[in-house]
């Protein structure tokens, strides 16, 4: 009855560090998403999956790499960190397409 | 590209006040519609969605939305707000042809005062 998870469900972080963001579902759903939240910009989409093992970029990939082995989850891995990356991330599933996505809690993330 | 607008970035309104949300998108072609609620420091839920069928959809809480094509419009209402529906409503379309991506709108604050 989990749903969707993330973790942590905050970070803080230095410049320049390796940072992996965790996202689990418990749905099998095929579609999963990452997105983060800035104030005046709404939703903007990281990176998304169709199914294991193929993933594509969104809107704002850039210093951000994610892997899809398994399809219960779909980790977000922030390369070299920097301080424009301090943002809420959330992850999302979907089971069809075009389907409502189902968000997770989100993540908070500070770059010192 | 697709877009949507959100016209206003905040809606403050009385307890019991009707209530509407606008949202624009730029494109009538096969398009998906959908409306999201946030409120503080949670994930997105949805609260109703438009794939095909009726242009009116509704929500367990009384919420309701209606798709206009002609004027690529998806506005949100209700017609008695509670203290309890202050959050951030976000509108979002599907990319379209079917797309899995979803491209949201920036979101409406809604404050409803006693």
């Amino acid at each position: 009855d989990a749903g969707i998870t993330q973790s942590p469900r905050y970070k803080i972080t230095e410049t320049g560090r390796q940072v992996t963001l965790m996202c689990h579902q418990t749905w099998s759903h095929s579609y999963m998403f990452w997105y983060r939240q800035d104030l005046g910009h709404g939703l903007r989409l990281i990176y998304y999956s169709a199914a294991a093992d193929i993933t594509d970029k969104g809107e704002v990939p850039d210093g951000y790499v994610v892997s899809r082995s398994k399809t219960e989850n779909f980790p977000l891995t922030l390369e070299s960190a920097t301080r424009s990356q301090t943002s809420v991330y959330f992850c999302a599933s979907s089971e069809s397409s075009p389907g409502a996505q189902y968000f997770g809690p989100g993540t908070r993330l500070l770059v010192l | 590209a697709q877009s949507v607008t959100q016209l206003d970035s905040q809606v403050p309104v009385f307890e019991e006040a009707p209530v509407e949300l606008r949202c624009n998108y730029s494109s009538s072609v096969s398009v998906y519609l959908f409306w999201y609620v946030q409120y503080p420091n949670q994930g997105l839920q949805l609260l109703l969605k438009y794939l095909s069928g009726s242009t009116l959809v509704e929500s367990i809480n009384g919420f309701e939305a209606e798709f206009n094509k002609s004027q690529t419009s998806f506005h949100l209402r209700k017609p008695s707000v509670h203290i309890s529906d202050t959050a951030e409503y976000f509108c979002a379309v599907s990319v379209g042809g079917g797309s899995e991506k979803l491209v949201f709108g920036k979101g409406t604050k809604l404050t409803v005062n006693p």
